[in-house]
């Protein structure tokens, strides 16, 4: 079956700083990469997705690329705040409505 | 349009007893994942169901199962509780027409077994 990895699972950043999480998959036949972002207590929300037939897509500050080829994606935050420290998970899915999901990462943002 | 909502959000169940969790889609979504949320695992995929079907199904035992209703709603149940199962139990809702495979989850069912 699918596999996701998820680095790092820790980040910190400075308030203004760019964060940047990497995925990479096992199933060449994934072809759906959404990314969701968890605070404390609430549920993962679905921030940005892409599909296999587009290299980068971009909303406000975050961007998601993929490589096909090498078999991994990217969540890039530009501008980090405070809001945005979270648990993001990045998933795959080859299956319709299957997630994979990786491990998370905790990003914070520091004032 | 009202999101995903889950029935109960919390519950202490025993060990061996059973449990049934409930779920209800955004309005027209008819895809309903099931999705097990813990610490040492993070978030495992269970079982989605589409039009009354289950259509995929994770690698749980046969204690977790679930069903769907003409409606969308989903409920999942799980028979001789283990204090392993305690966790976070999420649904997600997806339209699953046209291309549209976001899913949208809802706030979980916290389960606690002692």
């Amino acid at each position: 079956g699918e596999n996701v990895e998820q680095h790092p699972s820790t980040l910190s950043v400075q308030e203004g700083d760019s964060a940047v999480i990497k995925c990479t998959y096992s199933d060449s036949a994934s072809n759906y990469f959404p990314w969701y972002k968890q605070e404390l207590g609430k549920r993962p929300q679905l921030i940005i997705d892409i599909r296999s037939n587009v290299g980068e897509k971009k909303d406000q500050r975050i961007a998601v690329t993929l490589n096909k080829t090498a078999k991994h994606f990217s969540l890039h935050i530009t501008e980090t705040q405070p809001e945005d420290s979270a648990v993001y998970f990045c998933a795959a899915s080859n299956a319709g409505n299957m997630l994979t999901f990786g491990g998370g990462t905790r990003l914070m943002v520091k004032p | 349009k009202a999101g995903v909502t889950q029935t109960p959000r919390y519950l202490i169940k025993t060990r061996g007893q059973q449990v049934t969790l409930s779920c209800s889609p955004i309005s027209g979504h008819r895809s309903v994942s099931w999705y097990q949320q813990t610490p040492g695992q993070g978030l495992q995929f269970l079982f989605e169901y589409f039009s009354e079907t289950q259509r995929n199904k994770g690698n749980f035992p046969g204690r977790f199962s679930g069903r769907q209703f003409s409606n969308s709603r989903s409920e999942m149940n799980v028979s001789t509780l283990e204090l392993g199962d305690s966790a976070l139990y999420l649904c997600a809702s997806s339209l699953d027409s046209g291309g549209a495979y976001e899913q949208y989850f809802g706030p979980g069912t916290r389960l606690t077994v002692t």
